[in-house]
């Protein structure tokens, strides 16, 4: 089956430690996001990548960094330099433009 | 800058009623998503609304578009206890494939 694979589900992360979020998609999309939510919130775009070996800042893109050296992958790095990190990350690929956002199940991070 | 608010942010209903979930955007844009979360877990694409007028259906929910008047709308028909959960609008920014979310209305259906 086809979708997108977050992992891991569960993640803490030590003061002053950076921490890696993994995103997998198998859906062939070119454009894959990722968003933070908080509690009793809707989602912010953290960053995003239309194509390979490119990618754009979202809105809250500082403390964060990413790659996307392969059309399936879309790693998240949460580094020191976030201050609030607790929050749950869900990853999205789309085919493009009219089509849905097809989310991953998200990973919750927690400070230690 | 796009901003996108819905009401309400909570919905408490009975069991059989009707209600409608309101999606109001500040910028011009023709593409708007609904989208379904249950406690927990990631979102669920309900509806795609690509033009002015546009409306969508698939049972008890459907969802419409008035891009002049900037707003969607998602209508629910006899409310059943499984359509408990936190309904999301988003909106497209400008053709850029980037969306702005609404802070999403956590719908309670009681027996």
């Amino acid at each position: 089956d086809g979708g997108i694979t977050q992992s891991p589900k569960y993640l803490f992360r030590k003061e002053g430690q950076n921490v890696t979020l993994s995103c997998e998609q198998n859906l062939n999309h070119d454009a894959m996001y990722w968003y933070r939510q908080d509690p009793g919130q809707g989602l912010r775009l953290i960053y995003y990548s239309q194509i390979v070996n490119d990618f754009q800042k979202g809105d809250i893109a500082e403390g964060y960094s990413v790659s996307r050296e392969k059309k399936e992958s879309f790693p998240l790095t949460v580094t020191s330099a976030q201050k609030n990190p607790t929050a749950f990350y869900l990853c999205a690929s789309s085919l493009g433009a009219w089509e849905p956002q097809h989310f991953g199940d998200g990973t919750r991070l927690s400070i230690l | 800058e796009l901003k996108v608010e819905q009401n309400p942010l909570f919905l408490s209903m009975q069991e059989g009623k009707n209600y409608t979930i309101y999606c109001n955007y500040s910028t011009t844009s023709d593409r708007l998503y609904w989208y379904r979360q249950d406690p927990g877990k990631s979102l669920e694409s309900l509806f795609v609304l690509l033009s002015n007028g546009a409306v969508k259906q698939e049972g008890r929910l459907m969802a419409s578009l008035d891009t002049k008047a900037r707003l969607s709308t998602l209508h629910i028909t006899a409310a059943v206890h499984d359509l408990s959960a936190t309904y999301f609008c988003a909106v497209e920014r400008g053709g850029s494939e980037k969306l702005v979310f609404g802070k999403g209305t956590k719908l309670t259906v009681n027996p």
